[in-house]
């Protein structure tokens, strides 16, 4: 069965940082693309990032580069997004994704960025 | 960008009845390559993660009733529930896979009439 299991999120004062990651099971980790979707409380789905296979190359939303970073680690099945400088609009359930066409999803984790 | 616009925004329907859900992209979503429409529907029941329930603009996710179907072929695509049943409340999103950066409709709410 595959399992996509996000963990990290949580609350952060604008201008923090904080590291999701997505252990992934149930499949072979390294043969598939992987994507960070977000969802902003009562909004619609937001495309955040996808990563190669291999990791050989990542791609971004453009009003999110720079601060957003994503990475894999093949060995441990895990996705991983690094977000810097976070705004208060950056409040959303961040859900780990598996492929370009998604074909299954994560239960998501809860980023609240607020003073 | 590959805009995706959905339509319409909210649908109320009866049990039993038909749903329709439309979903247009600003280009074409049809492959010469391999002749497939990168296109899927994601179902997102209220407090749960999005579910897919169609890929390649008409495959349906295995385990999905085949009251759901789907058709449309570059830029025009339709999602269907044939009969509508109580746990078919939901959004239902429509996602281009053809180009990045990926992009969603902005969700259709399906209710009960």
């Amino acid at each position: 069965e595959v399992q996509l299991v996000e963990s990290g999120g949580g609350l952060v004062q604008p201008g923090g940082s904080l590291r999701l990651s997505c252990e992934a099971s149930g499949f072979s980790f390294s043969n598939f693309y992987m994507t960070w979707v977000r969802q902003a409380p009562g909004k619609g789905l937001e495309w955040v990032a996808n990563i190669r296979k291999d990791a050989s190359a990542q791609y971004y939303a453009d009003s999110l580069k720079g601060r957003f970073t994503i990475s894999r680690d093949n060995a441990k099945n895990s996705l991983y997004l690094e977000m810097n400088s976070l705004k208060v609009d950056d409040t959303a359930v961040y859900y780990c994704a598996r492929g370009f066409g998604i074909d299954y999803w994560g239960q998501g984790t809860l980023v609240t960025v607020s003073s | 960008d590959i805009v995706m616009t959905q339509s319409p925004d909210s649908l109320a329907v009866s049990l039993g009845e038909r749903a329709t859900i439309n979903c247009k992209s600003s280009q074409s979503l049809l492959s010469r390559s391999d002749n497939k429409n990168y296109l899927a529907w994601h179902q997102q029941k209220p407090g749960q993660p999005p579910k897919v329930v169609i890929f390649w603009a008409s495959t349906r996710e295995s385990g999905v009733p085949d009251r759901f179907s789907a058709s449309g072929s570059g830029t025009d695509f339709t999602l269907t529930i044939s009969s509508l049943q109580a746990e078919d409340v939901a959004v239902y999103y429509c996602q281009q896979y053809y180009s990045v950066p990926i992009t969603f409709g902005q969700g259709t709410r399906l209710e009960i009439k």
